[in-house]
C-alpha cells in the first residue's frame, strides 16, 4: 500500500537560513508526488509536483524538491527562508489509476525565528 | 477563475445530529474529493466523485456519505455525529480526476461536535 512519511513533525529555522523538509514514500511504481502548504485557517496550496522527467522540480515561492528513487525520497528545499514561510507543509503521493485521491504525510510545522 | 468554495466555514453541532457540508469546485472541474483533517490522524481521504459517480471511498463508517450534482457541486453528509467527528473538512477539485491532475483545495469547513 502507498504511504508517505514526514519524519520531522516540527522544524525551527532562522529567517534567511536554508530549509530542507524530508519526505519518504512507499510506492511500487513511479509515484506522482506533491508538496502542499497550509497556513493557519487556510486550505492547502500546491507548491510543486513531480510526475516524471527532471528529478529536480521548481515550484512557487522559491521552493524546489528533488526526487530520489534510490532513497524513495522527495525532499523540499528553499535556500533562504522568509518569516512568511511559517506554515504546515504536507507531502503527498497520488495513487495509481484514474483518480485524484492523495495520500498525505503527517505534515511538518515550520517555525521561522526572526 | 474563482477558487474552490466551501460552505459553511464553521459549524457547531451536538452529538447525534446530522450535518451537510457543501463544496463548489472550480468552474470546469469535474472531480471533487473530500478529506478529513484532525490533529491526531492528519489528512484522511473520505471519498471522490467524478461526473456524479463515487469513484473512490476511504475507510470511514457509513455515517459519512456524499453526492455530486450535475453541475459538479458536491455535498457530504455526516449522520449521528460523534465527538470524534470534530475536524476540518476539506474539499478538493480536479479537472478530470486523473492521478496527475493538480488538486485545488478549498478553505475547509470547521466542524465542532459538542
Amino acid at each position: 500500500a502507498q504511504s508517505v512519511t514526514q519524519p520531522d513533525i516540527h522544524i525551527t529555522v532562522s529567517e534567511g537560513a536554508s530549509l530542507e523538509l524530508r519526505c519518504n514514500y512507499s510506492y511500487g511504481a513511479t509515484p506522482y508526488l506533491f508538496w502542499y502548504v497550509q497556513s493557519p485557517g487556510q486550505g492547502l496550496q500546491l507548491l510543486l509536483k513531480y510526475f516524471s522527467g527532471d528529478t529536480l522540480v521548481q515550484g512557487i515561492k522559491g521552493f524546489e524538491a528533488e526526487f530520489k528513487r534510490s532513497q524513495s525520497s522527495f525532499n523540499l528545499r528553499k535556500p533562504s527562508v522568509h518569516w512568511s514561510d511559517a506554515a504546515e507543509y504536507f507531502c503527498a503521493v497520488g495513487t495509481s489509476g484514474n483518480t485524484g485521491k492523495l495520500i498525505f504525510g503527517q505534515g511538518t510545522t515550520l517555525q521561522v525565528k526572526p | 477563475k474563482a477558487g474552490v468554495t466551501q460552505t459553511p466555514r464553521y459549524l457547531i453541532k451536538t452529538r447525534g445530529q446530522q450535518v451537510t457540508l457543501s463544496c463548489s469546485p472550480i468552474s470546469g472541474h469535474r472531480s471533487v474529493s473530500w478529506y478529513q483533517q484532525t490533529p491526531g490522524q492528519g489528512l484522511q481521504f473520505l471519498f471522490e466523485y467524478f461526473s456524479e459517480t463515487q469513484r473512490n471511498k476511504g475507510n470511514f463508517p457509513g455515517r459519512f456519505s456524499g453526492r455530486q450534482f450535475s453541475n459538479s457541486r458536491s455535498e457530504m453528509n455526516v449522520s449521528t455525529l460523534e465527538l470524534g467527528d470534530s475536524a476540518l473538512y476539506l474539499c478538493a477539485s480536479g479537472e478530470g480526476g486523473a492521478s496527475t491532475d493538480t488538486q485545488y483545495f478549498g478553505p475547509g469547513t470547521r466542524l465542532t461536535v459538542l
